[in-house]
């Protein structure tokens, strides 16, 4: 069975640092990764995913990640962090099945933005 | 073009009381998923329905009921709730049920069991 650490609980940048959020993952075959944001009260909105090819994957608002299969990582980055930033961001890990399309999800990273 | 929908927002319940969460998705998804999300675990899977007329279980499937009433509405009934059921609890839905396929959240319904 897949699993996936996010080592970091909390993390408080401050305002155009950069930001780089850690995952683990755990999966005996080639893995379906992503990444999710959540906005406080709200559900949560893929950033970007990884399947194959590049290993340096871009996403949405100006994030990117790179699928290291040596450390079974797969590091979200963004280089200047924007108070809207200011969210929980989950790692999660997808595996091929028969049926269904079941993501383990990590315990998730709060980010803070320090003006 | 709403998304996925979840009714209630928020719930506040007594333990052994029943309720059902409602989704709905209008994005035409073949599959739908339930999981809840309590602090330090990230989200867990309770049922999926990979495509109308079908249910499975998740990891976190006991003291749950899943309906898939047609392909846009899935519903999750809790029928004698527990303090331990106290979580957040979020629909998503799916084109299809593989691994790739991008999964859309809904807003989420935040349940507290007494």
């Amino acid at each position: 069975a897949q699993s996936v650490t996010q080592p970091d609980i909390h993390i408080t940048v401050s305002e155009g640092a950069s930001l780089e959020l850690r995952c683990n993952y755990s999966y005996g075959a080639t893995p379906y990764l992503f990444w999710y944001v959540q906005s406080p009260g709200q559900g949560l909105q893929l950033l970007l995913k990884y399947f194959s090819g590049d290993t340096l994957v871009q996403g949405i608002k100006g994030f990117e990640a790179e699928f290291k299969r040596s450390q079974s990582s797969f590091n979200l980055r963004k280089p200047s962090v924007h108070w809207s930033d200011a969210a929980e961001y989950f790692c999660a890990v997808g595996a091929w099945e028969a049926a269904g399309n079941k993501l383990t999800f990590g315990g998730g990273t709060r980010v803070l933005v320090k003006p | 073009n709403a998304g996925v929908t979840q009714t209630p927002k928020f719930q506040v319940l007594k333990t052994g009381q029943s309720m059902t969460l409602q989704c709905a998705q209008d994005m035409n998804h073949n599959s739908m998923y339930w999981y809840r999300q309590d602090p330090g675990m990230g989200l867990r899977l309770i049922y999926y329905s990979a495509s109308e007329g079908t249910t499975d279980k998740g990891e976190v499937p006991n003291g749950y009921n899943v309906s898939r009433l047609n392909k846009r509405e899935f519903s999750l009934r809790l029928e004698s709730a527990a303090p331990s059921q106290t979580s957040v609890y979020f629909c998503a839905s799916s084109e299809i049920a593989v691994s790739y396929n991008e999964q859309f959240f809904g807003p989420g319904t935040r349940l507290t069991v007494l």
